[in-house]
């Protein structure tokens, strides 16, 4: 697997602001994910964050609201921009190890919007 | 609309017994598979992976895939307190798709 951690763990914003989440792994990973898991939900892709070029997002999901980087092959962030209180979530990264097909979840991010 | 489905429970073991948890997919070109095990509060914890049809034992958990079914189950053996969670079933043809997990209690 792989030690991934996220900054801020969790975060109080006023309605009409943004945050960035950052995500980081100990090691290089080809992929790297963006996810929501709403209260009692459960997890759903935002987008896939790609190295190098714009992140490929889901259905519901746009570039304007939820900006991703990838600078490079350890590091990503995700924007959640102009919140209002149905953003209040928690977000998770979560990577692919070039060895395989199975994805490991960062701690999460959790977002309370007032 | 491609769909993995969980029951959600709860799911109620005695400390001992088998728990036994199931998933349903959709999708029929799905070739990966995986339980996750979600604590409150606590982010998804990848538990088991499977791509073959038939059992996968790792220590008390066995995955079960049958592709001809479109189903694929976890069994918990000995089941523990500690094993008290919210198991999230995900299954990737191209995405992973998450069912909406079956929360598990195991009661001393």
């Amino acid at each position: 697997s792989a030690v991934i951690s996220q900054k801020p763990s969790r975060d109080i914003c006023q309605r009409g602001t943004s945050l960035t989440i950052q995500c980081q792994v100990d090691s290089q990973v080809t992929m790297m994910f963006w996810y929501r898991q709403q209260p009692g939900q459960s997890l759903t892709l935002i987008a896939t964050a790609n190295q190098g070029s714009e992140a490929t997002y889901e259905s519901g999901f746009v570039i304007d609201k939820f900006p991703i980087s990838r600078p490079n092959l350890t590091f990503s962030t995700l924007t959640v921009s102009n919140m209002s209180p149905e953003d209040s979530s928690i977000y998770l990264c979560s990577v692919e190890l070039p060895q395989g097909n199975e994805q490991y979840f960062g701690p999460g991010t959790r977002l309370t919007v007032t | 609309q491609k769909e993995v489905e969980q029951n959600s429970g709860p799911l109620s073991v005695p400390e001992g017994a088998i728990a036994s948890l199931n998933c349903t997919y959709s999708d029929r070109g799905s070739q990966s598979f995986f339980w996750y095990r979600q604590y409150s509060g606590k982010s998804p914890e990848l538990i088991m992976f499977i791509y073959s049809n038939g059992d996968k034992e790792d220590g008390r958990f066995t995955a079960q895939l049958n592709k001809a079914s479109q189903y694929v189950s976890l069994l918990i053996r000995d089941s523990q307190p500690s094993d008290s969670a919210t198991y999230l079933c995900a299954v990737r043809g191209g995405k992973l798709i998450f069912g909406q997990g079956t929360e598990l209690s195991v009661k001393p």
